[in-house]
């Protein structure tokens, strides 16, 4: 069976400075993951996927992940937070069609 | 291209009630899905099915029921509500098993 672990529920940051966002998955095949984020009263968008083409993935809003076969960590980035980057974010992990969600991050962008 | 659409946005039920959640799709996706969303336990799978007439059981499939006549439509059933079913309710849909999925606006559902 597969799973998706998102080390903390909520995460501060302040305008300007770092964003990570912790995954860690579990597959006993090469895992197809995913990054997406929800804004308040909305449906999910996707923010990234990994589909092993690349092992750096660059996707919308200046994010990005590495994906990381030894740590079996998928972890999501941005240089520099907005406050428009406030919101919940979930990774997640495809198995056939299925996708396994983590528990989601909840984002707060400081001024 | 109106995408993955839900209907309605928000409904109230009293225990033991039954309704449906209506789910469409314009893309002509083979795969669709429904989520439930509660707090602290990101999104669970209840029904999904890879084409019309097929369907299967997800992670949370009790108290639900689907069905897929068409491809461009999956309902799900509430048989008789419960409170325990007070979730956000998210449809998705998909072109393939390892494609990104498109979800709909949700359904927020209370039952009483």
């Amino acid at each position: 069976a597969q799973s998706v672990t998102q080390l903390g529920s909520h995460v501060s940051v302040s305008e300007g400075a770092l964003v990570l966002l912790r995954c860690n998955y579990s597959s006993s095949v090469p895992p197809y993951l995913f990054w997406y984020v929800q804004y308040p009263n909305q449906g999910l968008q996707l923010l990234l996927k990994y589909t092993s083409a690349a092992t750096l993935v660059k996707g919308i809003n200046g994010f990005e992940a590495e994906f990381k076969k030894s740590e079996t960590s998928f972890h999501l980035t941005k240089p520099s937070a907005h406050m428009s980057d406030a919101a919940e974010y979930f990774c997640a992990v495809n198995s056939w069609g299925k996708l396994q969600f983590g528990a989601g991050t909840q984002v707060v962008v400081t001024p | 291209n109106a995408g993955v659409t839900q209907t309605p946005k928000f409904q109230v039920l009293k225990t033991g009630q039954s309704m449906t959640l209506q789910c469409a799709q314009d893309m002509n996706h083979e795969y669709m899905s429904w989520y439930r969303q509660d707090p602290g336990m990101g999104l669970r799978l209840i029904h999904y099915s890879v084409g019309a007439g097929i369907t299967d059981q997800g992670e949370v499939p009790n108290g639900y029921n689907v069905s897929r006549s068409t491809t461009e439509d999956f309902p799900l059933r509430l048989l008789s509500a419960a409170p325990s079913q007070t979730s956000v309710y998210f449809c998705a849909s998909s072109d393939g098993t390892v494609n990104e999925q498109y979800f709909g606006p949700g359904t927020r559902l209370t039952v009483t």
